[in-house]
C-alpha cells in the first residue's frame, strides 16, 4: 500500500534557526496537504498543494511540491517558540477520499 | 460556528468492555473521517462515512470495530471487547466537499478522544 515517510522524525533548533521537514511518497500523489499538531492537540490544516513544482508561502513557512509529485517539503525561516509541534504531510492519490498521513516531524524550539 | 465536536474527551475502559466515541461534524459538513493515533506516531486512516453510508472502511480492523453516521445525530465509532492495544487517541475529521480528481477538501479535526484500556 501507499506509504508516506517524513524526515527527520525529530528536530531540535534554537529560536531563530531555520527548519525543514521532507515528505516522500511511495506513489505519485494528486495533491499534498500539510497539517500542524501542537502537543496534546489535534491536527490543524495549513495548506494544500496541487500542481507539480508548486511553491506556496505563508509568512515564514514555505511549502513545495516536487516535480514528480512524489515529494514535498516545508521550510520555516527563523523559528519561534510558537512553531513547536508535529508537522504532518498527507497525500491524496485521487483514487478515493482517503488521505494517507506521513510519519510526522516533531519540532522543538529552544530559547 | 462550532467546530468538530468529539466526546468524551477521555475514556477509560477495562479489557472486554465496549467503547463508544462520538463525533459531530462541522455544520454543513456531510463527510466524516475517523483516524487513530498511537503515542508519538502519525494518524492512521480508519473509515470514511457520509450520511447513512460507509464509503471506505479499508483502515478499520475487521473485528470489534464498527462505525456509523446516521441521518440524525453524531457519527459513532464503536469498539467492542476492548484490548490494551486499542489505547490511542481517536480523531474525527469532517469536510465540506467531495474530492475531485485533483484534490481532497480541507479536513477539520475534532479535539480527539483519548481512550485508555486498563
Amino acid at each position: 500500500g501507499q506509504q508516506v515517510m517524513q524526515i527527520p522524525q525529530y528536530q531540535h533548533v534554537q529560536e531563530g534557526e531555520d527548519f525543514t521537514t521532507y515528505c516522500n511518497s511511495s506513489t505519485t500523489l494528486s495533491n499534498i496537504q500539510w497539517y500542524k499538531q501542537r502537543p496534546g492537540g489535534h491536527p490543524v490544516f495549513l495548506i494544500q498543494l496541487v500542481k507539480s513544482g508548486e511553491v506556496k508561502k505563508q509568512k515564514r513557512l514555505t511549502f513545495q511540491f516536487g516535480e514528480a509529485k512524489k515529494n514535498s517539503s516545508l521550510h520555516i525561516t527563523a523559528t519561534q517558540t510558537t512553531d513547536v509541534g508535529t508537522y504532518f504531510c498527507a497525500g491524496f492519490t485521487g483514487g478515493g477520499n482517503k488521505l494517507t498521513f506521513g510519519t510526522g516531524t516533531q519540532l522543538k524550539v529552544e530559547l | 460556528n462550532a467546530g468538530v465536536m468529539q466526546n468524551p474527551r477521555h475514556l477509560v475502559r477495562r479489557r472486554g468492555q465496549e467503547a463508544r466515541l462520538r463525533c459531530s461534524p462541522m455544520k454543513g459538513h456531510s463527510h466524516v473521517y475517523w483516524y487513530r493515533q498511537l503515542p508519538e506516531e502519525g494518524l492512521k486512516f480508519m473509515v470514511y462515512l457520509q450520511k447513512e453510508n460507509i464509503i471506505d472502511e479499508s483502515g478499520m480492523p475487521k473485528e470489534r470495530f464498527s462505525a456509523e453516521f446516521p441521518k440524525e445525530g453524531p457519527s459513532i465509532l464503536r469498539i467492542q471487547q476492548v484490548v490494551r492495544g486499542d489505547s490511542a487517541a481517536y480523531f474525527c475529521a469532517s469536510s465540506l466537499m467531495l474530492a475531485d480528481e485533483f484534490a481532497l477538501d480541507e479536513q477539520f479535526f475534532g479535539p480527539g478522544t483519548r481512550l485508555t484500556v486498563l
